[in-house]
């Protein structure tokens, strides 16, 4: 069974400060898709990134795709409260599946 | 481009009772899941479908059933619900099958 571990599962900072949310599994994936949600609404889908190595930046947010492309980070730099949410990866295997990590419910204290 | 909807936003039923929701693609997406987040929690796989057909299911029981329609909008049916079934239920559409999966609202239910 593939699995997609998230670490922390839960992780409180003040805001200014940066965090790193990771997503670890020993399988390889053709791609990996990094979600936010916040309560009440659906995920909404930050990034996918594809290629090994691979490295994404959205404003505060750096995505990186393991070279193995079995594992991925999400850095946030200088967190602020409207970063606070459930954030979820999601690895797309052989057969098309998306595989979901647990998430990491972040909350950013003023 | 209107998002994926789903209806109705909160259901409340009791034990034992049937459900029905509902969930609408974004236009041009032919594939659709469904997914079932406990409060607080990751998402579960239930269903896919894709050009009317259920391509894969989750570890669910068979009273978790649906279906898509000819418009690729789909029904997810829960029978004999039970207090555990309560949770959100989250409908997403992809315009292929290895696209990303865009997400509507979800339907919260309630068992009493």
């Amino acid at each position: 069974t593939q699995l997609l571990e998230q670490s922390p599962q839960f992780l409180s900072i003040q805001e200014g400060e940066n965090l790193t949310v990771y997503c670890n599994s020993s399988s390889v994936f053709s791609s990996l898709q990094w979600y936010r949600q916040e309560p009440g609404e659906g995920p909404v889908l930050l990034v996918t990134v594809v290629t090994g190595g691979e490295v994404k930046k959205l404003k505060r947010l750096t995505f990186q795709f393991g070279d193995a492309r079995k594992d991925s980070s999400l850095h946030i730099t200088a967190a602020q409260p409207g970063d606070t949410g459930l954030y979820l990866c999601a690895g797309t295997d052989s057969n098309y599946q998306l595989i979901w990590g647990a998430g990491t419910k972040l909350i950013i204290k003023p | 481009e209107a998002g994926v909807t789903q209806s109705p936003t909160h259901l409340i039923k009791t034990r034992g009772q049937q459900a029905t929701l509902r969930c609408s693609p974004i236009s041009g997406h032919t594939s659709v899941y469904w997914y079932q987040q406990a409060l607080g929690l990751g998402l579960q796989f239930l269903l896919w479908y894709d050009e009317g057909e259920e391509r894969n299911r989750g570890n669910f029981p068979p009273r978790f059933s649906g279906r898509q329609f000819p418009n690729y909008s789909s029904e997810l049916n829960v029978n004999a619900l039970e207090l555990e079934d309560s949770a959100l239920y989250l409908c997403a559409s992809s315009r292929q099958l290895n696209q990303p999966q865009h997400f509507g609202d979800g339907t919260r239910l309630s068992i009493l």
